[in-house]
This record gives C-alpha cells, structure tokens and sequence, in this order.
C-alpha cells in the first residue's frame, strides 16, 4: 500500500498570503495525485488532478507540482474561503487508493 | 453536473446490518465508474470501495472486504453498499463520489451519510 505523508500538519497563514502545502509518497506514483480540499460539515471537493491539472472551475490561484514521490500543492494569495483541510490522494497503485492525513489551513 | 444524494445512514448496533444508497441525478450515470469513501468523526479520508461503469470490477479496502459489498442500477442511476458485521470502527460519515475521467480521480462527490455503530 502507497503511505502519503503531509505537511505540515497545520499552517497558519494570513489572507493574501502564500500557501505551500508538501504531499510525499512512500513509492512513485507517477503523477498520478490529486488535491482535495474539504471545510467544515461538507463533502471534499476536487481541486488538481495528475499532479497540476485544475479541475472544473477552481479558480487559478491553485497550482499543483510534482512528479514521483514528492508532490507540492501552492495557494499563490490566500483568499478567505480557502481556509480549509487539504487532503493528497494517490491513484497510481491501487487499490487501495489512499489519502493523506491533510493539512489544515488556518487564519494566522 | 449531477448531484449525487446518499440515504440510508444511521444507527446500527456492532454486528448489524445497514445499506447506503447514491441516487445520482447525472443522466449518464452508467459511463462513470464509482466509489463509496467514508470518514470517521475528525478523522482523514479513507476508500472503502469502487465499481466500474458496468460492475463487472469491484475493489475493497482490506477494513471492509468480505463484509461490506457494492453495487449498481444503472437503469435507476443509483449506487449501494450493503454493510454487514458492523464494528464501532466503521462509524463514519460515508460519501458516493464519482470518478472524474478516470478511475481514481473523485470528481464529484455527495453530502454524505452518517453511519453509527454503537450499543
């Protein structure tokens, strides 16, 4: 089974701010990974696929890279509904797909 | 894009049974292939199971194998996991989420449906 690893765990970060959230796979998942983002009380949303694909409508502050075992998910200036838990989730060896334990993106 | 509606949760006593259903408004539900993924209170994310467009291909995460099994209607645009031999670890609130391209990518996803296990 591929083990993702986040961090940091937490970020604290004020609007306007950069974000730079790190995604690392215990084997190579190609650039099969994907970003979700999840807020309180509601269901994850699909943010990047394949490692720097934007999905449907998110909006082009998000930018994934990466490629292998280390991935990075940037926020270039925060907005104040970003504040939320990021998860990582691989599709290259599965099943299982797995996630990460998130990072929470909090108001510094 | 089609909303995806999960029912079926609730409480269940350890060893009991429960069968969650998505109803998925997307007219061509039966191109996409699907997956139920659950979180316990406070907790991650964790894929519980997947099914190919035409349910020929069924995949389990090893928690849940050979008590929890999923299905299809396509002709009811509808998705199930029949859950047996409920533990208190399998409480969680449990999410349909439909694959976006390709297997793997959860491209849409319903609100979600709470399962408790307790006694």
């Amino acid at each position: 089974e591929t083990v993702l690893t986040q961090s940091p765990a937490t970020l604290s970060l004020s609007p306007g701010e950069r974000a730079t959230l790190s995604c690392r796979a215990s084997q190579s998942v190609s650039s099969y990974l994907a970003w979700y983002q999840q807020k309180p009380g509601q269901a994850p949303r699909l943010l990047i696929y394949d490692a720097s694909n934007r999905a449907t409508g998110i909006p082009a502050r998000f930018s994934g890279s990466g490629s292998g075992t280390d991935f990075t998910l940037t926020i270039s200036s925060l907005e104040p509904e970003d504040f939320a838990v990021y998860y990582c989730q691989q599709r290259s060896n599965w099943p299982p797909f797995t996630f990460g334990p998130g990072t929470k993106v909090d108001i510094k | 894009e089609g909303q995806l509606v999960e029912s079926g949760g609730g409480l269940v006593q350890p060893g009991g049974s429960l069968r969650l259903s998505c109803a998925d408004s997307e007219f061509t539900f039966s191109i996409y292939s699907m997956n139920w993924v659950r979180q316990a209170p406070g907790k991650g994310l964790e894929w519980v199971s997947y099914i190919s467009s035409s349910g020929t291909t069924i995949y389990y995460a090893d928690s849940v194998k050979g008590r929890f099994s999923i299905s299809r209607d396509n002709a009811k645009n509808s998705l199930y996991l029949q859950m047996n031999s409920l533990r208190d670890e399998d409480t969680a609130v449990y999410y349909c989420a439909r694959d976006y391209s390709v297997a793997g990518n959860f491209g849409n996803w319903g609100q979600g449906t709470l399962v408790t296990v307790s006694s």
